[in-house]
Parts: C-alpha cells; sequence; structure tokens
C-alpha cells in the first residue's frame, strides 16, 4: 500500500481556472506535506509545505491539510500554461524536510 | 538556496556494469538524500549520504547494490552496481538546506 496516493491525472483545466490538486496519505506519524512541481525533464522544485491544519496561502497557491481526514491538497487560482507540470505530493514524520515519501505525482494540464 | 551539480547528467550502460554519480554542492549541508525516479513513477528515497559514517539505506536497498560514499559535507557520490535494465532510472541527488533542494538528475538508460 502507496503511503502517499495522488490521481494520476491528467488533471486538465482552462486558463484562469483554479486547479485543484489532491493527496491522502496513510501514515497519521506524518506531521509535514510538501507540494513540489515537476516540469518534464527536470528535477523536482518546492512549491509549498504545511505543518498545521487549514489553509496556507502564498500567492496563486493554496495548500489545504486536514490530518483527522490525512488529506492534503493543492489550489492553484488562475491557472497558466506555465502551470503545466507534474504535482507531487510527499509528506514527512517530522518538521525537517528530512527523508520525505513521494506521491507518484499528479499531472496537470493549463489549456490556453 | 543550495546549488546542486550532479554528474553524469546521462548515460548509457551496459548490463552488469558499475557507474557512479557524483553530487557537488555549493555550501556544507548537514543532509544529504539520493532517490530514485523510475520512469513514469515519482521519486524512491535510496538513502540518507551521512558524512564519516555509512548511509542508511531504506527498505529494499542495500549498500552492496548502491554504495554510498560522503567524505565531506559538501560531496557524495552514489554507486549503481552490477546493472540490469531495472536500474534505469533518473538518480537525483538532494540536500536539506532549509528547504529540500534536488539536483538536476542523472537519468541512467541501462542495455
Amino acid at each position: 500500500q502507496k503511503e502517499v496516493e495522488q490521481n494520476s491525472g491528467p488533471l486538465s483545466v482552462p486558463e484562469g481556472a483554479i486547479a485543484s490538486l489532491n493527496c491522502t496519505y496513510s501514515d497519521r506519524g506524518s506531521q509535514s506535506f510538501f507540494w513540489y512541481r515537476q516540469y518534464s525533464g527536470k528535477s523536482p522544485e518546492l512549491i509549498m509545505f504545511i505543518y498545521s491544519n487549514g489553509d496556507k496561502e502564498d500567492g496563486r497557491f493554496t495548500a489545504q491539510l486536514n490530518k483527522a481526514s490525512q488529506y492534503v491538497s493543492l489550489l492553484i487560482r488562475d491557472s497558466q500554461p506555465s502551470d503545466s507540470a507534474t504535482y507531487l505530493c510527499a509528506g514527512g514524520r517530522d518538521t525537517g524536510r528530512r527523508a520525505l515519501t513521494f506521491g507518484s505525482g499528479t499531472r496537470l494540464q493549463v489549456q490556453p | 538556496s543550495a546549488v546542486i551539480s550532479q554528474k553524469p547528467s546521462r548515460d548509457i550502460c551496459q548490463r552488469g556494469t558499475s557507474l557512479t554519480i557524483q553530487c557537488q554542492v555549493d555550501s556544507q549541508v548537514t543532509m544529504m538524500f539520493w532517490y530514485r525516479q523510475q520512469p513514469g513513477q515519482s521519486l524512491t528515497l535510496i538513502a540518507t549520504a551521512n558524512q564519516g559514517s555509512e548511509a542508511t539505506y531504506e527498505s529494499g536497498f542495500v549498500i552492496d547494490k548502491f554504495p554510498i560514499s560522503r567524505p565531506n559535507l559538501t560531496f557524495s557520490t552514489l554507486t549503481v552496481s552490477n546493472m540490469s535494465p531495472e536500474d534505469s532510472s533518473i538518480y537525483l541527488c538532494s540536500v536539506e538546506d532549509g528547504e529540500l533542494f534536488f539536483g538536476e538528475g542523472s537519468r541512467l538508460t541501462v542495455l
């Protein structure tokens, strides 16, 4: 059983729309969660991290965490074609990044 | 932010051979990790490279297959030994420097 699960997609949204990416995790010991963006052929880059229940906003991105439901999401407002990439959800057992468990990623396509 | 250089960036290898991947960081970092990303898959942690001591391997990965060196706080190597086509993958070095940064990866194809 995978510890971090994501829908592989592709998730297709029109330009300007809100893209909603979801992730569930099975390890209740996970304390910290991260969203990485990975363009094809490139290495992952960190978009956001979240430790506490609730929402965390950074520009066009909002991360949401619900520890009771073991659910993490990433909302991208005003989606742009440049947002087209694979988004990886990752969980860690402490608030340091340390060794993370990654989901398989959701491919997002933003249609111009 | 840490700048990570990996080499080779890509290589084509013959079955049964071994290849060493180098990871150089532009600053001293305590935590360095090696991940594998198989085609179409996500990242799987291979091991934590510990400076001055043996690497800590994750379940399913062993030192004989993936020996790791960490001679100092800015450098590490990962060797993929006795390669088979199943080892065809992208191998990523990562460091924790406030955030978790990744190198550009080394794409290995084993024939």
